[in-house]
């Protein structure tokens, strides 16, 4: 069935250096989500991305979508303590189901 | 509401016992989703309803594992004799439309503990 394949599973960063993960799918997407959850909460959605090729921001956040709509990323510039948290990517099955990755856990020193 | 809200947030159970997860969706959201969350993991998907039918209960692990929303709002997610590998936070999650295209808004969980 629909996988998507997340990494890395963890990152450690000084607050203040960047931070980047993919999400890898091996069947083309019709969309993509991604959602963060904070350490003891739930996943809050962030964005969905549509279109081959599209970037989107939200402030520090740059999130891309393949040309071949199988691959996204999210980076973030600059790293903040509040950044902290799992990153999940969440790809549509073409019903209602919808599969999250593993998750990057992002883990931020100040 | 102001959001999804669950309960209880925590429930510990001793092997075998039935257990009853409530969840409360967004007043007015179409869609409604069930999903069991390991630690470390992400949210697995189990089942999902638009208002009160079931559309897709592929996600369901066994047939101890049965959803409910008799009047297309709350929802409740029973576990019969429930056993150590169903401890896990169960997280429900609701959208304005149908189909999981829609944003989900999840509420805070349930916290299963099987002992």
């Amino acid at each position: 069935g629909q996988q998507v394949m997340q990494i890395p599973q963890y990152q450690h960063v000084q607050e203040g250096e960047d931070f980047t993960t993919y999400c890898n799918s091996s069947t083309t997407l019709s969309n993509i989500q991604w959602y963060k959850q904070r350490p003891g909460g739930h996943p809050v959605f962030l964005i969905q991305l549509v279109k081959s090729g599209e970037v989107k921001k939200q402030k520090r956040l740059t999130f891309q979508f393949g040309e071949a709509k199988k691959n996204s990323s999210l980076h973030i510039t600059a790293t903040q303590t509040t950044d902290v948290g799992t990153y999940f990517c969440a790809v549509n099955t073409g019903g209602f189901k919808t599969i999250f990755g593993a998750g990057t856990r992002l883990f931020v020193k100040a | 509401g102001a959001g999804v809200s669950q309960s209880p947030r925590y429930k510990v159970a001793k092997r075998g016992q039935d257990v009853a997860l409530r969840c409360d969706p967004i007043s007015g959201h179409v869609s409604l989703f069930w999903y069991q969350q390991a630690l470390g993991q992400g949210p697995e998907f189990l089942t999902y309803f638009q208002n009160e039918a079931q559309l897709d209960k592929s996600g369901l692990p066994s047939d101890r594992f049965f959803a409910e929303r008799p009047e297309g709002s709350v929802s409740t997610l029973k576990i019969q004799r429930t056993q150590q590998e169903d401890s896990a936070v169960y997280l429900c999650a609701s959208s304005a439309r149908q189909g999981s295209w829609e944003t989900q808004y999840f509420g805070p969980g349930t916290r299963l503990l099987v002992l």
